[in-house]
C-alpha cells in the first residue's frame, strides 16, 4: 500500500526566510504532483514531476524529485505572506492510477 | 479552462437522509474521483470512475455509493447519512493522454461542505 508522508505538518516562516517541504513516499513511482490549497477554497495544480531529477520553478517555489530516495522537495525561497497556504504533494503509482495525498503542510508566514 | 463544478457548497442534513452530491466537469475527462478532506487526514479517495458506468471503490467507500451515467458527471450518493460524514467532499477529474497514461494533474472541484446533525 502506498503511503505518503510530509512534513513538516505545521510551518510558521519569517517573510523573507527560505525553507524546505519534505515529501516521502513508500512505493516506486516516478509520477508525483504538488498541490495548493488556500483557506476554503479547493486544490489547484502547482508543479508535475514526471521523472527522476525533475525540477520545476514557479516564482518562489521549486520543486524537484528524486525517485531513488523516493523523495520530493518543494523549496520556499525568500517567503512573502501570499503564499501562505497548505501545500498538498500526491503521488501516482502508475500513471493510470488514483493519486495518493500526503497529509498536507500548513504554511504561514508572518511579518 | 477545464471546469469541475460541484452542484452545492453547502450543506446540512439530517442522519438516516439520502445525500446526494452531484459533480459536472466540462472537459471530456475520462477519470473523475471522490475525495473526503478532513483536518489532520488530508484527502482520502471515496470512489473513481475511468468510464461511463464504470466504478471503483477507493480506500474509504463504506456508506458511500456513486453512479455515473454520462461521461461528464459523476454522483456521490450517501445512502443514510450519519454525522461522521461530516467532512468536505472534493470531486476532480483527469484526462487520459496516449498510452493509457493520465496527463498528470488533476482538476478539482470547489468541495461540497456536508454537515450531518
Amino acid at each position: 500500500e502506498l503511503k505518503v508522508e510530509q512534513n513538516p505538518l505545521f510551518l510558521s516562516m519569517q517573510e523573507g526566510k527560505n525553507y524546505t517541504i519534505y515529501c516521502n513516499y513508500s512505493t516506486t513511482s516516478d509520477r508525483l504532483y504538488w498541490y495548493r490549497q488556500d483557506p476554503g477554497k479547493s486544490l489547484e495544480s502547482l508543479f508535475v514531476l514526471l521523472s527522476n531529477g525533475a525540477v520545476k520553478q514557479e516564482g518562489r517555489l521549486m520543486a524537484s524529485l528524486d525517485t531513488k530516495a523516493r523523495l520530493s522537495t518543494l523549496h520556499i525561497t525568500a517567503a512573502v505572506h501570499d503564499l501562505s497556504a497548505t501545500y498538498f504533494c500526491a503521488v501516482d503509482l502508475k500513471g493510470n492510477t488514483p493519486l495518493v495525498f500526503g497529509k498536507g503542510t500548513r504554511l504561514s508566514v508572518i511579518a | 479552462d477545464v471546469k469541475v463544478t460541484q452542484s452545492s457548497r453547502y450543506l446540512v442534513k439530517r442522519t438516516g437522509e439520502k445525500v446526494f452530491l452531484e459533480c459536472v466537469q466540462d472537459m471530456d475527462h475520462e477519470n473523475m474521483f471522490w475525495y473526503r478532506q478532513d483536518p489532520g487526514l488530508g484527502l482520502r479517495l471515496i470512489y473513481f470512475s475511468y468510464d461511463v458506468k464504470m466504478k471503483e471503490k477507493g480506500d474509504i467507500p463504506e456508506g458511500y455509493s456513486v453512479s455515473r451515467e454520462k461521461k461528464e458527471r459523476f454522483s456521490l450518493i450517501l445512502e443514510s447519512a450519519s454525522t461522521n460524514q461530516t467532512s468536505m467532499y472534493l470531486c476532480a477529474s483527469i484526462a487520459i493522454a496516449g498510452g493509457g497514461l493520465n496527463t498528470g494533474e488533476l482538476f478539482f472541484g470547489e468541495g461540497s461542505r456536508l454537515t450531518v446533525l
